[in-house]
């Protein structure tokens, strides 16, 4: 699987938009950008995915550049509830039973 | 909205002793999950299970951790006999069969404490 680069933290203002990167110079064809968060003691959650194309859900954006090296995680308007460890995941396509591999990730600090 | 569920939520037990992790997976699931997190660490992958097998393990889950689905709807995790070492948090996870698709949902985990 790719490799991804993120920044240890991050910091942000409750009510602006959280943009997290990720470098991932090494994606081959077939895979794809998954983001997971943390939240203090709890369980991973599912935030977004993609392949090529920009994604939007109810929680997030998720801009992967043309050439698929990096990406941009968008939080549009942060809440102290966001304060969490981001995962930016690099998986291949046939999913499979493939387990997720955590690295360090992101820790997003919200101030209020 | 349908979420996997742990049991129990915190374990004490002594080193030697065995323990059984608990966890209900969603009821529509096919791909089910272990994960380790020790405390300050990150979170670990420990094994898969899929069609009443395991599918991929990882050098963390030796002989002395074991997985079962003895039934339609719970999904464990044996730890023969506790180390010190193996006190985490301890986390389910579980996902359809769509193709492309690795959306896991977690569950709360269980903190298993090994005095």
């Amino acid at each position: 699987d790719a490799k991804t680069t993120q920044p240890t933290s991050m910091d942000c203002a409750e009510g602006r938009a959280a943009n997290l990167p990720c470098n991932h110079s090494t994606i081959s064809g077939n895979e794809y950008v998954y983001w997971y968060r943390q939240i203090h003691s709890q369980g991973p959650q599912y935030i977004i995915h993609g392949l090529k194309n920009n994604e939007t859900n109810e929680m997030a954006s998720l801009i992967i550049t043309e050439d698929r090296k990096s990406s941009t995680l968008i939080l549009p308007h942060a809440t102290l509830r966001d304060t969490a460890v981001y995962y930016c995941i690099v998986l291949p396509s046939g999913g499979g039973a493939d387990g997720l591999t955590f690295g360090k990730g992101t820790h997003l600090i919200i101030q209020p | 909205e349908p979420e996997v569920t742990q049991t129990p939520s915190h374990q004490v037990t002594q080193m030697g002793q065995e323990v059984i992790l608990r966890c209900v997976p969603i009821s529509n699931h096919l791909y089910f999950y272990w994960y380790r997190q020790i405390l300050g660490q990150k979170v670990e992958f420990l094994v898969s299970f899929y069609n009443n097998e395991i599918s991929e393990k990882s050098e963390i889950f030796d002989d002395q951790f074991s997985v079962e689905r003895p039934d339609g709807s719970n999904f464990t995790l044996k730890i023969r006999s506790t180390k010190l070492e193996d006190s985490a948090m301890y986390f389910c996870a579980s996902r359809t069969g769509l193709a492309g698709y690795n959306e896991q949902f977690f569950g709360p985990g269980t903190r298993l404490t090994v005095l």
